[in-house]
């Protein structure tokens, strides 16, 4: 990947527990989105935090971003057997808005 | 809501032959932005179109070409296919206009195998 580490690279949880998920980037950013992705479908955007932002919410997600470390993690509460997908974190920078993808984490919620 | 519109969905060819990818981005939108997603892999960036010009460019080998028409639906153009071409296209838009900080919005993707 070009972007870096996603983890874990995959979780398996029970319905109503909370899943997080941790991604760390290279580059300086302008923001850092998290979108989701059902096997082999498109992307949906869930969430944008910029870099001058520390925390966002968004219904049962959750971001952080520590520019200092070059990391953010994804919290998603009370999960559902619905919210099974893979996700992934992506940066964009100053070039004209391309995204740099991290390489994703596979979610299994049970029900 | 109008979203990204890509054709094919899926498509099939055979080594050596081209391949073109159609994209329709979401209306007044005025950046198109294609990626590349190998099997069980994270979306490669290969190239991008800001009001019909060349924006960025990424891992795109030199057997693909790209163009944004007057329309702005944009043309992804593949020629002497490989087998390691097999993956799923996807095409995305934003309203860029002249900063970042803008969530792109992606089509479901043309997924080619190459035979």
């Amino acid at each position: 990947s070009q972007q870096g580490e996603e983890d874990p690279q995959a979780l398996s949880i029970q319905e109503g527990e909370n899943a997080t998920m941790n991604c760390s980037y290279k580059t300086s950013i302008n923001n850092l989105q998290w979108y989701r992705q059902n096997s082999g479908r498109g992307l949906v955007h869930l969430i944008l935090i910029r870099s001058n932002e520390r925390e966002k919410h968004s219904g049962r997600l959750r971001v952080t971003l520590d520019t200092s470390k070059k990391s953010s993690s994804l919290l998603i509460t009370a999960s559902r057997a619905a919210d099974t997908a893979s996700y992934f974190c992506a940066t964009q920078g100053t070039s004209y808005g391309k995204l740099t993808f991290g390489q994703g984490t596979i979610l299994t919620v049970h029900p | 809501a109008a979203g990204v519109i890509q054709s094919p969905r899926h498509l099939i060819k055979e080594k050596r032959e081209t391949a073109t990818l159609k994209c329709y981005p979401i209306p007044r939108h005025d950046t198109v932005y294609w990626y590349q997603q190998g099997p069980g892999q994270d979306p490669q960036f290969l190239i991008s179109f800001y009001e019909k010009m060349q924006s960025d460019k990424g891992s795109i080998p030199d057997r693909f070409s790209a163009q944004q028409f007057s329309d702005y639906h944009s043309e992804l153009n593949m020629s002497s296919l490989e087998l390691g071409d097999s993956a799923l296209y996807f095409c995305a838009s934003s309203p860029l206009g002249e900063g970042a900080d803008t969530e792109a919005f992606f089509g479901q993707g043309t997924r080619l195998t190459v035979v």
